[in-house]
């Protein structure tokens, strides 16, 4: 099956910096969904992107699927931003579960 | 949106556990994920009317529920240690994955 890995696993910023995570998928996919998940395990659906650039406020996401891997862009962090964030993929677009990578813990601090 | 029931558990090992989820409106998938601590969800199944819809590589003590109003359950037999884990389930419209939305999750712990 399709292999997920994310970098860096732990990232510490200041308040107000800016920071890439990284996604490499092992096989080509046609679903690449970012998340964040919050202290209290919420998931949260950040961008649907199986290839191309995507914007939403400060964070941008960029996926290359003929390099098989994902970008996420987070600008002018802040605390708010905390919590893991994964990347997870499916060859389909449809009904084929998601595989997550093990995530990046992002802390912002003030 | 997705809810989940209960927010958290305490079992003992060998008991047995039923987790709620109620899919957001419109939605007819249901798919429950496995989340130990400091990994990434892994997918345990999928329900589509009613019926079980892909499985990933857990046990059969593991079972689920589909109910007409596309809400589901989760039931875990013989509990083990380290079924101990973040459950979550997503609901999503049939075919179209970009529309997966994750419940708030419960928090199980097998003493």
């Amino acid at each position: 099956g399709i292999q997920v890995e994310q970098s860096p696993p732990d990232l510490i910023l200041q308040e107000g910096a800016n920071s890439t995570l990284r996604c490499n998928f092992s096989d080509s996919v046609n679903n690449l969904q970012w998340f964040h998940q919050n202290p209290w395990g919420q998931l949260i659906n950040l961008f649907y992107i199986p290839s191309g650039t995507k914007q939403n406020g400060r964070l941008s996401a960029t996926t290359v699927a003929t390099e098989r891997y994902s970008l996420l862009y987070i600008s002018s962090s802040q605390t708010t931003d905390s919590g893991v964030y994964f990347c997870a993929a499916a060859r389909n677009s449809g009904n084929t579960p998601l595989v997550f990578g093990k995530g990046t813990r992002l802390s912002v601090i003030a | 949106g997705v809810t989940q029931s209960p927010t958290h558990l305490i079992k003992t090992r060998g008991q047995q556990v039923t987790l709620r989820c109620s899919s957001q409106s419109g939605h007819n998938t249901v798919s429950w994920y496995q989340q130990a601590l400091g990994q990434g969800p892994q997918f345990i199944f999928q329900y589509y009317r009613k019926e079980e819809n892909g499985r990933g590589n857990f046990p059969p003590r593991f079972s689920g529920l589909q109910f007409p109003n596309d809400s589901s359950e989760l039931n875990v037999n013989a509990l083990e240690l380290d079924d101990s884990a973040l459950y979550l389930c997503a609901s999503s419209l049939r075919g179209n994955q970009e529309t997966q939305y994750f419940g708030p999750g419960t928090r199980l712990l097998v003493l």
